[in-house]
C-alpha cells in the first residue's frame, strides 16, 4: 500500500530545545494530520492541516502543509519532558468527492537525552 | 465526557480461539475504523464502516471480521485464521460529514500464545 515516509525515526531531546520532524510521499494529500502517542495509549490528534502552505500552532507546536501536497513539518518549540513520545503524521487522499481513508507514517520517537 | 472507549486493556488468548474487541463511542460519530500497530510501526488499517450496516475491507483483512450493528459500538473478531493476532489494536472514529478528523480509543494490547 501507499506510505509516507517520516523523519527521523528517533531522536534525542533536552529540555528547552526545538525539534523539527517531517513527512514526505510521492501521492498529494488533501489533509495533513499530527497525532502523538504516549505508551500503551492511543494516538492524540495534535494539529490538522487542511490547504496547501497552511501554517497552524497548538501551543509549542507547530505545522506546515506542504506547498507541492506531499509533505509536512512539525515543529515542537522549547521542549519539555512531557514531549516525550512517538509523533505520527498522517495524509488522507481524497478520491472524485469522497474521503479516502488515513495513511499513516512509522513515527518519530522522541526521548530524553541521557 | 464524548469519547471512545475499548475494553479490555489487556487480553490474553491461546492459540486458535476466536476473540472479540470492544470498541464504543458517544461522539456521534457515522464512521468507525480498526488499526493494528505492531512495534516500530505506522497503524495499518483493518476495517472500516461509514454508517450503520455497512463495513469495507482495510489493508490487511484477512482473519478478522466485524459488524457495525449500532453507529455507537463497532466490535472486532480477532479469528484463528489471523496467522499473527499478538498486537496492539485501536479503535477510532470521525464525522465524514464534517472534518474528518480521526479520534482514537486507548487500544487494547492482545496477546496470542
Amino acid at each position: 500500500g501507499q506510505q509516507l515516509n517520516q523523519s527521523p525515526q528517533s531522536m534525542f531531546i533536552q529540555e528547552g530545545e526545538d525539534v523539527s520532524m517531517n513527512c514526505t510521499s510521492s501521492s498529494i494529500f488533501n489533509t495533513w494530520l499530527w497525532y502523538k502517542q504516549d505508551p500503551g495509549e492511543g494516538p492524540v490528534l495534535l494539529i490538522a492541516l487542511y490547504k496547501a502552505g497552511e501554517l497552524t500552532s497548538n501551543g509549542r507546536l507547530t505545522a506546515q502543509f506542504g506547498i507541492t501536497r506531499k509533505d509536512s513539518f512539525l515543529n515542537i518549540s522549547a521542549s519539555i519532558p512531557s514531549d516525550v513520545g512517538i509523533y505520527f503524521c498522517a495524509g488522507q487522499l481524497r478520491y472524485g468527492g469522497s474521503q479516502g481513508n488515513l495513511i499513516f507514517g512509522k513515527g518519530t520517537k522522541l526521548s530524553v537525552k541521557p | 465526557d464524548g469519547g471512545i472507549t475499548q475494553s479490555p486493556k489487556y487480553l490474553f488468548r491461546k492459540e486458535g480461539q476466536n476473540v472479540t474487541l470492544s470498541c464504543e463511542q458517544n461522539l456521534n460519530h457515522d464512521a468507525m475504523y480498526w488499526y493494528r500497530q505492531d512495534p516500530g510501526q505506522g497503524l495499518r488499517l483493518i476495517y472500516y464502516s461509514q454508517i450503520v450496516n455497512d463495513f469495507q475491507k482495510g489493508d490487511i483483512a484477512e482473519g478478522y471480521s466485524v459488524s457495525r450493528e449500532k453507529k455507537e459500538s463497532f466490535p472486532l473478531t480477532v479469528t484463528s485464521a489471523q496467522k499473527n493476532p499478538t498486537a496492539f489494536y485501536l479503535c477510532a472514529s470521525s464525522d465524514p460529514g464534517l472534518d474528518n478528523e480521526q479520534y482514537f480509543g486507548p487500544g487494547t494490547r492482545l496477546t496470542v500464545t
